[in-house]
């Protein structure tokens, strides 16, 4: 079954909204979750680390201010999306895990957001 | 720095394996993983291996290590319908690189 859960699966709205997406690790612990986003046919693109209790750290070229992102438990961690447009409409995935004694990373469902 | 690279197409027919093969370049990767995407959807962990093994097998799927190449391979034997998908291949460095992904499209 599955050990990431993210929530919403797809999302719709209109521009200007902030759009809340969250990662949570069912089985286990994480003091670290990766969010990614994916544009049709390419590959992943990672945008961040959410640390437990601490600042995420953001590739280069991710907008803080736009991708908020939050890790307050050890098996949630949220992004937000603020004041969405359409050029953010994109699939975002997380994961969570670490090969510490060979645990992999496992990816949640993603979430597909458009935004009008 | 990371860089994955990944041929982008294969063909297979039913019932024959299918071989997908990737190459990396940093050294002190630690776990190489491949993952599945079928449209729309998360991505799904078929299998990885550590860094100091050389091949793992798992039912229909046979991962391949060649480290000092550093080049990993995923062979799926038996191919079915339901093999088709995008397989990514991704090595561990304190983060995931992926590569850009293969596209695996099976034929009866």
């Amino acid at each position: 079954g599955a050990v990431v859960s993210q929530h919403p699966s797809r999302v719709i709205c209109k521009s200007g909204t902030s759009v809340k997406i969250e990662c949570r690790s069912l089985d286990f612990q994480a003091t670290t979750m990766f969010w990614y986003r994916q544009f049709p046919k390419q590959s992943l693109m990672l945008m961040a680390t959410s640390n437990e209790g601490s600042k995420a750290t953001y590739e280069q070229g991710v907008e803080k201010d736009k991708f908020l992102i939050n890790h307050a438990s050890l098996t949630l961690s949220t992004l937000t999306v603020t004041s969405a447009h359409p050029e953010d409409s994109s699939f975002y995935i997380c994961s969570a895990g670490a090969p510490v004694g060979g645990q992999p990373q496992h990816f949640g469902d993603g979430t597909r957001l458009s935004i009008l | 720095g990371e860089d994955v690279e990944q041929s982008l197409f294969l063909s297979v027919r039913e019932g024959d394996s299918s071989v997908i093969n990737c190459t990396y370049t940093d050294s002190s990767s630690t776990y190489l993983y491949w993952y599945k995407q079928e449209p729309g959807a998360g991505l799904q962990l078929l299998t990885y291996i550590f860094s100091n093994m050389d091949m793992k097998q798992d039912q229909r799927l046979t991962v391949l290590l060649n480290k000092k190449d550093k080049h990993l391979s995923l062979r799926i034997a038996d191919t079915q319908t339901g093999d088709s998908a995008i397989y990514f291949c991704a090595e561990w460095d304190y983060k995931l690189s992926f590569g850009a992904g293969t596209t695996v499209t099976v034929r009866a």
